[in-house]
């Protein structure tokens, strides 16, 4: 089944202690991306990919850290997390950056205290 | 990106069609108008896209105005499981490799309620 899978769903923890959210596509997707949902604001961008060791920073980069190693995994980072971060993230896949049809995870909610 | 503005809320009877409408009246020629869904706190899922031409699939069909300034998107037999924020999405044409483009601005979407 075409999935984008993300870990953990959800996620309490203190400010400063850095952690990883993994996302992951088995649907050999060039273009990968994540997003914030926070209320009143919508979803908004964080940082993308377009390849393997290429990426760039979305509408809101500040605070978190991307990598792209492989081309099925795209992990979000938070070196130093704070309680502005707290939100529901969401990380999506497509072929690549222009394909109509984008595929998201089912979220990550993460809770900074 | 084109802006678009939609309803925040509208409620449907369940078992009717569900007509969602969207303004873009700043579309330019080579932006499409896409539709995702989004049901309470999921993953947003795709739902349809057009350019000029009425489009359907088996989930929803998407009405564009021949001034390509509106649009309206049709769930024909509304359910329970229908009941989800719906975002009325406009950008460029598909194909080649994005980048930023590949950027989806959500706005604040119409939040459908079907009622049994």
């Amino acid at each position: 089944e075409a999935q984008v899978t993300q870990n953990p769903r959800y996620l309490i923890t203190v400010t400063g202690k850095k952690l990883t959210v993994t996302c992951s596509q088995n649907m050999n997707h060039e273009y990968m991306s994540w997003y914030r949902q926070d209320p009143g604001l919508g979803l908004r961008q964080i940082y993308y990919s377009m390849n393997v060791e290429v990426t760039d920073k979305g509408d809101v980069p500040e605070g978190y850290k991307v990598s792209r190693k492989e081309k099925r995994n795209f992990p979000l980072i938070l070196e130093s997390p704070s309680p502005n971060q707290t939100s529901l993230y969401f990380c999506a896949s497509s072929q690549t950056g222009l394909s109509y049809e984008q595929y998201f995870g089912p979220g990550t909610r993460l809770t900074v205290t | 990106d084109a802006k678009t503005t939609q309803p925040p809320s509208m409620d449907c009877a369940e078992g009717r069609a569900a007509n969602l409408p969207c303004n873009h009246s700043t579309i330019s020629g080579n932006e499409y108008v896409y539709w995702y869904r989004q049901i309470h706190s999921q993953g947003p899922q795709y739902i349809i896209h057009g350019l000029k031409n009425n489009e359907t699939n088996e989930m929803a069909s998407l009405i564009i105005t021949e001034d390509r300034k509106s649009s309206t998107l049709i769930l024909p037999h509304a359910t329970l499981r229908d009941t989800a924020v719906y975002y009325c999405i406009v950008r460029v044409v598909p194909g080649g490799y994005g980048g930023s483009q590949g950027n989806l601005i959500f706005g604040k979407g119409t939040k459908l309620s079907v009622k049994p």
